[in-house]
């Protein structure tokens, strides 16, 4: 069990350019989250996915934020057009649907975004 | 919608000491699960204990421990015999249908 990983671990664009970042989740875990951090506060929901179903997308999410799992293993989450408001920590995490241990999320280092 | 407060911006305390890190949370739900996260700066979210709303019993992880008190909707976590590595944000999440997390409280440990 190597834990969640994410890449990069950190980005830096200019505005107006995509990014996207990779998250890779424990192996055996069929939900995958992902969240924004700002500086000094507690994370936000922005999406999940069961297996390869994204299954609910925060309002936080705008059309600009495109997310995806398509075999159902690793995620990757697409920012277009970026933003200097896109500037956060975006956090990976996943978890069992159904087990001892549904409902504990196991977080990944995350991905520091920085919009010039 | 669920909240969660964490009402104690920053905490400080003395190696070895016992420190009470404040949460409350608001909820309709009957069944959920409540969380204590551990955020040391610029390093990884860890988790460091996870409380049952069904089960009455407060949860305990070595020298962490929780108070449960479900009919408050209050959630706080004690840590025992404070050490310098326990500095951090820590950060109270719900679980119902998502996971919602409180602000943090920056705990700051003195040698």
């Amino acid at each position: 069990d190597t834990g969640v990983s994410q890449d990069p671990r950190h980005k830096i664009t200019k505005r107006g350019q995509n990014v996207t970042f990779r998250c890779d989740p424990i192996s055996e875990h069929n939900r995958l989250y992902w969240y924004r951090q700002t500086l000094g506060q507690g994370p936000e929901f922005l999406t999940y996915f069961q297996n390869e179903a994204q299954l609910e997308k925060s309002r936080l999410l705008s059309d600009r934020f495109s997310a995806e799992r398509p075999k159902g293993s690793f995620s990757t989450l697409e920012i277009q057009r970026t933003e200097q408001g896109d500037s956060a920590m975006y956090l990976c995490a996943s978890s069992l649907a159904s087990g001892g241990d549904t409902d504990t999320q196991y977080f990944g280092p995350g991905t520091r975004l920085t919009v010039l | 919608a669920q909240t969660v407060t964490q009402s104690q911006p920053e905490m400080s305390v003395q190696e070895a000491e016992t420190v009470t890190l404040s949460c409350t949370y608001d909820t309709s739900e009957s069944d959920y699960y409540l969380f204590w996260y551990k955020q040391p700066p610029s390093r990884q979210m860890i988790l460091v204990i996870r409380q049952e709303a069904y089960k009455q019993q407060n949860a305990t992880e070595n020298r962490f421990s929780v108070n449960f008190q479900k009919a408050a909707k209050s959630f706080s976590l004690k840590i025992s015999d404070s050490q310098l590595g326990d500095a951090a944000m820590y950060f109270c999440a719900y679980r119902g249908n998502k996971l919602v997390f409180g602000a943090g409280t920056i705990l700051r440990v003195k040698s």
